[in-house]
């Protein structure tokens, strides 16, 4: 099956903008979408389709995409976006699904 | 608003059949344009997918688990459940049911239960 590729840990200074990025060969053929989720919470849906957010998220929250890579990016970092990053997307020769392994935010 | 609710048991032995259930309520586990899905993981871990069915008849499993899992709808009640046999510590986890868009060239998990964690201990 597919594997989708996420750095383990990012950092950025409060206010500032941030890339959190993720790698598949899938990702040439599906949309990735994005889940933030916080210790002790289950994940939340932050980013799908080709840029699409759900009711309720910020819209410093944005997704793009390129080739085999997939991106987060939060424009104005807050405290409050601390937490783990997950992208989500289709495999593409089966019929599964298939998380990255999560990049942990840490806003300085 | 859709609200999910996992329920079971929180400890079993090794070698047991686990089975979740999942109570949908706000929306209907009949609607074609979802699937309903299973996710767990694992204490520190990252999001693995288990699988998703559709009351219109298709369930797709993660292969690595398929041969252990299977997951099913009850329209009447609303819900859906996850049952994975011969548990073992690896399947410690917390276990959540979502919702999942399953079309095309988008795939997500919209909406989801706060999770239940199971524990498997002798």
């Amino acid at each position: 099956s597919s594997e989708l590729t996420q750095d383990p840990a990012v950092s950025v200074a409060l206010g500032q903008t941030v890339r959190i990025s993720c790698q598949g060969d899938s990702l040439r053929s599906y949309y990735a979408s994005w889940y933030q989720q916080k210790p002790g919470q289950a994940p939340v849906l932050v980013i799908y389709g080709r840029n699409n957010r759900p009711s309720g998220i910020p819209d410093r929250f944005s997704g793009s995409n390129s080739g085999n890579t997939a991106s987060l990016t939060i424009t104005g970092a807050q405290a409050e976006d601390e937490a783990d990053y997950y992208c989500n997307s289709r495999d593409s020769s089966a019929n599964e699904v298939v998380f990255g392994g999560g990049t942990k935010l840490t806003v300085l | 608003q859709l609200q999910l609710q996992e329920s079971g048991p929180g400890l079993m032995k090794p070698s047991e059949t686990l089975s979740l259930t999942c109570t949908v309520s706000g929306g209907s586990i009949s609607s074609s344009s979802y699937y309903w899905g299973w996710i767990r993981q694992p204490p520190g871990k990252g999001l693995v997918w288990i699988g998703s069915f559709s009351s219109g008849g298709s369930t797709y499993y993660n292969a690595s688990l398929k041969s252990r899992v299977t997951i099913s709808g009850d329209t009447s009640k609303n819900q859906f459940s996850l049952k994975l046999s011969s548990v073992t510590a690896a399947d410690t986890a917390v276990y959540y049911c979502a919702r999942h868009f399953w079309y095309s060239t988008s795939y997500y998990f919209d909406y989801w239960g706060p999770g239940i964690l199971v524990t498997v201990s002798s």
